[in-house]
């Protein structure tokens, strides 16, 4: 299978502390994205680092590629209450027409 | 950023029936619109790729006749659950290209079939 896997499954922190999520992958990508999901909504984008990029950063959010390690880190610097969410990692393999493939995700819950 | 709507939000129906979901970009045409499900607490599944004039294809296992799904235009595709049964009941996610490298998505259907 060429889907990402996130870790930890979930993770639990207090307000104000840092989150950081982690996804590997198998195959070469294009590109990495990350998503957030509210519980029964719908997704949504929250960066994109291309395979030639180690590192970007967008407000309170920091991902890192390492692509020798094939993984990806998101960090949430901190964190608040609505940060509470469903996190995925989505890959974009190299190859004609490649599809978006998504991890299992991360439930993220942050404690007021 | 881009916007995706998807009707209706919600519906139950029952087995046996037909539901449409419809999945439209608002503020920018998608030639290309994806159709994913999402069973509770688990990752999206890719479905369909949808094509703007031509046929879906769709990914393996998935059964073409009882995931209908036409896109008509550049801005509305749509997918039809045709008798639908309790094990069809899911999250369903739409969503449509904006630039090469990004994926809108819409905020989900949540079919409910008793």
């Amino acid at each position: 299978s060429q889907q990402g896997e996130e870790d930890p499954q979930a993770l639990s922190i207090q307000e104000g502390e840092n989150a950081t999520m982690n996804c590997s992958y198998k195959t070469s990508i294009n590109n990495l994205q990350w998503y957030r999901q509210n519980s029964g909504r719908g997704l949504v984008h929250l960066i994109l680092i291309r395979s030639n990029e180690r590192e970007k950063h967008s407000g309170r959010l920091r991902v890192t590629l390492d692509t020798s390690k094939k993984s990806s880190s998101l960090l949430i610097t901190a964190s608040r209450a609505a940060d509470t969410a469903s996190y995925f990692c989505a890959t974009r393999y190299t190859g004609a027409n490649s599809k978006l493939t998504f991890g299992k995700g991360i439930t993220l819950s942050v404690r007021p | 950023g881009a916007v995706v709507s998807q009707h209706p939000s919600r519906v139950i129906c029952k087995s046996g029936t037909s539901v449409k979901i419809e999945c439209r970009s608002l503020d920018f045409q998608a030639t290309t619109m994806f159709w994913y499900r999402q069973f509770p607490k688990q990752s999206l599944m890719l479905m369909a790729t949808s094509n703007e004039g031509s046929k879906a294809t769709y990914e393996q296992g998935v059964e073409k006749d009882k995931f209908l799904i036409n896109h008509a235009s550049l801005t509305l595709s749509t997918l039809t659950v045709t008798s639908a049964h309790p094990e069809d009941s899911s999250f369903y996610i739409c969503s449509a290209t904006g630039t090469p490298e990004t994926q809108y998505f819409g905020p989900g259907t949540r079919l409910l079939v008793l």
